[in-house]
């Protein structure tokens, strides 16, 4: 089975700052991962994801994620946080070697509440 | 080009009463999925299909039966609204392909449903 945690329900960063959202996952083997954004009253939008390779991927609207086996972690990042970075941040998991029912769907964490401050 | 797109945006239900939540999506993706929010609980997934004729149960389908006649279509059912389906539905998408699980889904904008 797959899993997902992400272990802060909300994260406040002053605008300007760097702001990092944690995820940690458990899979069997190697994992696929993904990071989506939700604002208010919307359905989500994808924003990047690790598949293979470069430990460290870049995604849409400046965000980048960084890949860990050692410590099972794939945690989003910006360098610089915007106002407009305000929404609820969900991680995702897919574990490519699972043949269980719901193999093919995504496993999500239970989101975490990004707040950019002024 | 619409991406996934839902039907109602909000709905509320009695107890017993039936509805179908629609879906359809113009990417031409073989996969299409049924989630399930509820606050603070993340998304379960309810069914998923990985192509036409073809669907399966995900991690909470009780109470729900989908159908996939064509590619664009995929419509989710509760036969008999309970309080316990309160939730907001996501419908969503992705390309099928050589290896299907490293493809993103991307999501329609939600139906919000309150069972009284």
């Amino acid at each position: 089975a797959q899993s997902v945690a992400q272990p802060e329900d909300q994260v406040n960063v002053a605008e300007g700052n760097p702001l990092t959202v944690k995820c940690t996952y458990s899979v069997s083997g190697n994992p696929y991962l993904f990071w989506y954004v939700q604002y208010p009253n919307r359905g989500l939008q994808f924003l990047l994801k690790y598949i293979t390779g470069d430990n460290l991927v870049k995604g849409s609207y400046g965000f980048e994620a960084e890949f860990n086996k050692s410590q099972t972690s794939f945690h989003l990042k910006k360098p610089s946080a915007l106002v407009s970075d305000s929404a609820l941040y969900f991680c995702a998991v897919r574990d490519p070697m699972y043949s269980g029912g719901g193999a093919d769907g995504l496993t999500f964490g239970k989101g975490t509440h990004l707040i950019i401050q002024p | 080009n619409a991406g996934v797109t839902q039907t109602p945006k909000f709905r509320i239900l009695k107890i017993g009463q039936s509805m179908t939540l629609q879906c359809t999506q113009d990417m031409n993706h073989n996969y299409m999925y049924w989630y399930r929010q509820d606050p603070g609980m993340g998304l379960k997934l309810i069914y998923y299909s990985v192509g036409a004729g073809i669907t399966d149960k995900g991690e909470v389908p009780n109470g729900y039966n989908v159908s996939r006649s064509t590619t664009e279509d995929f419509p989710l059912r509760l036969e008999l609204a309970a309080p316990s389906q309160t939730s907001v539905y996501f419908c969503a998408s992705s390309y099928g392909g050589q290896d299907p699980r490293a493809w993103p889904q991307y999501f329609g904008p939600g139906t919000r449903l309150l069972v009284l």
